[in-house]
């Protein structure tokens, strides 16, 4: 299966530590997009990619977050000195730009991160 | 911005019954997205709606979009345990040229019990 690909799919880390995610989009898909969810909520937009430019970034990713997409295919997300309210499920998902229908988005099965 | 109210939230239904949740946006939609997520795992495209009276189906799961298009319903005939999980419904808030950054509703969790 050459889904969306999330890594770790869990991580537990203390208040204060770095966490990095993963994600590995289908191989042709040019955009890439990541969002969090928390629980009992629907996905918020953080942050998305065509190629490797980051084309816009949701006012809810604080100094803190750092996302990149240094050759266009993997992405990572970076939390710097990680706080409790950003325990969350972090979705990536991808699609092709020229699609049918490019707001067909395909996800992967999620990070989730749990700060202590 | 754009903010997506589901109802109901949660919906507990006996397997063989129909059911429909809503999905009420505050602006009007230019891409109603319909998915499907089950507990901790990723979400699952179902179906897209932009055109007002769309109405699509896919095996026993119906979606509409209503005339105004700030509305839009999803209909499971016969439901099975297979339908339960939790429903998502998302807009493109673009004004018609998606991009995928969607806002969606805060979900409707169906339970269908055998």
């Amino acid at each position: 299966d050459t889904g969306v690909s999330q890594n770790p799919r869990h991580k537990i880390t203390k208040r204060g530590q770095n966490v990095t995610f993963r994600c590995d989009p289908i191989s042709e898909h040019n955009r890439l997009y990541w969002y969090r969810q928390t629980l009992g909520q629907g996905p918020e937009f953080l942050t998305y990619f065509q190629n490797e430019a980051q084309l816009e970034k949701s006012r809810l990713l604080s100094d803190r977050f750092s996302a990149e997409r240094p050759k266009g295919s993997f992405s990572t997300l970076e939390i710097q000195r990680t706080e409790q309210g950003d325990s969350a499920m972090y979705l990536c998902a991808s699609t092709l730009s020229s699609g049918y229908n490019p707001g067909e988005l395909f996800f992967g099965e999620g990070s989730r991160l749990t700060v202590l | 911005s754009q903010e997506l109210e589901q109802s109901p939230q949660s919906l507990i239904v006996q397997e063989g019954k129909n059911l429909t949740i809503n999905c009420t946006s505050s602006k009007t939609l230019y891409g109603l997205y319909w998915y499907k997520q089950k507990y901790g795992e990723g979400l699952i495209f179902l179906m897209m709606l932009q055109k007002g009276g769309e109405e699509k189906s896919h095996e026993k799961i119906t979606a509409k979009l209503d005339e105004k298009k700030q509305q839009s319903s999803l209909h499971i005939t016969a439901s099975q345990p297979s339908h339960a999980g939790i429903y998502l419904c998302g807009a493109d808030n673009t004004g018609g040229t998606s991009y995928g950054k969607l806002t969606f509703g805060q979900g409707t969790i169906l339970t269908v019990h055998p």
